[in-house]
């Protein structure tokens, strides 16, 4: 089945933990993204990544770190996570290349920073 | 602020009704879309419409973008009970192909 599988769906840490969020893809699409959402202000974007070794900033980047090492994977790093990191976490990916085209979603990934 | 602002914020209908959504944005697309969400769910992808386009439909679902008032319509026929979702339209932004921008959404209610 064709999916985008982000690991763990669920997640409550403290101040200052590290933590990785997985996004893994099996429809071989180039083109990966991470988004939040938060309450009254949509899906905003934090990277996306075109390709393999190739990633870029979104509108909200701070506070976050991404790798793209293989086609398949585009993990999410929060190096010091804080409060306002607290937020559910979308990984998403498109088949289409030199842009976005239509998007297929992850579950979702909601995170508690404490 | 948002590139696509969807209005209302809020609907309740009955089923079998016609629900209409709007969306509007600020700066040139090259492509808008649709999603929807259910709650707490993954977004997914319901319809996309070019900047050179006027009208598409798939199934219910009926897009219309106007791109001289920076404005598109989702209207979704003869709605169901399982239609309950968030809606949010994105706009990839002329120059920006690699960038997709979400409105707030619309929270759609089908009551039986």
């Amino acid at each position: 089945e064709a999916q985008v599988t982000q690991n763990p769906r669920y997640l409550i840490t403290v101040t200052g933990k590290k933590l990785t969020v997985t996004c893994s893809q099996n429809m071989n699409h180039e083109y990966m993204s991470w988004y939040r959402q938060d309450p009254g202000l949509g899906l905003r974007q934090i990277y996306y990544s075109m390709n393999v070794e190739v990633t870029d900033k979104g509108d909200v980047p701070e506070g976050y770190k991404v790798s793209r090492k293989e086609k398949r994977n585009f993990p999410l790093i929060l190096e010091s996570p804080s409060p306002n990191q607290t937020s559910l976490y979308f990984c998403a990916s498109s088949p289409r290349t030199g842009g976005t085209g239509e998007l297929f979603f992850g579950e979702g990934s909601r995170l508690t920073v404490l | 602020s948002q590139q696509g602002e969807e209005d209302p914020q809020a609907l309740s209908i009955q089923e079998g009704e016609n629900a209409t959504m709007n969306c509007s944005y600020k700066t040139s697309i090259n492509n808008l879309q649709w999603y929807r969400q259910n709650s707490g769910r993954g977004l997914v992808h319901l319809i996309l419409i070019r900047s050179n386009e006027r009208e598409k439909h798939s199934g219910r679902l009926r897009v219309t973008l106007d791109t001289s008032k920076k404005s598109s319509s989702l209207l979704i026929t003869a709605s169901r009970a399982a239609d309950t979702a968030s809606y949010f339209c994105a706009t990839e932004k002329t120059g920006t192909a690699s960038k997709l921008t979400f409105g707030t959404g619309t929270r759609l209610q089908v009551t039986l």
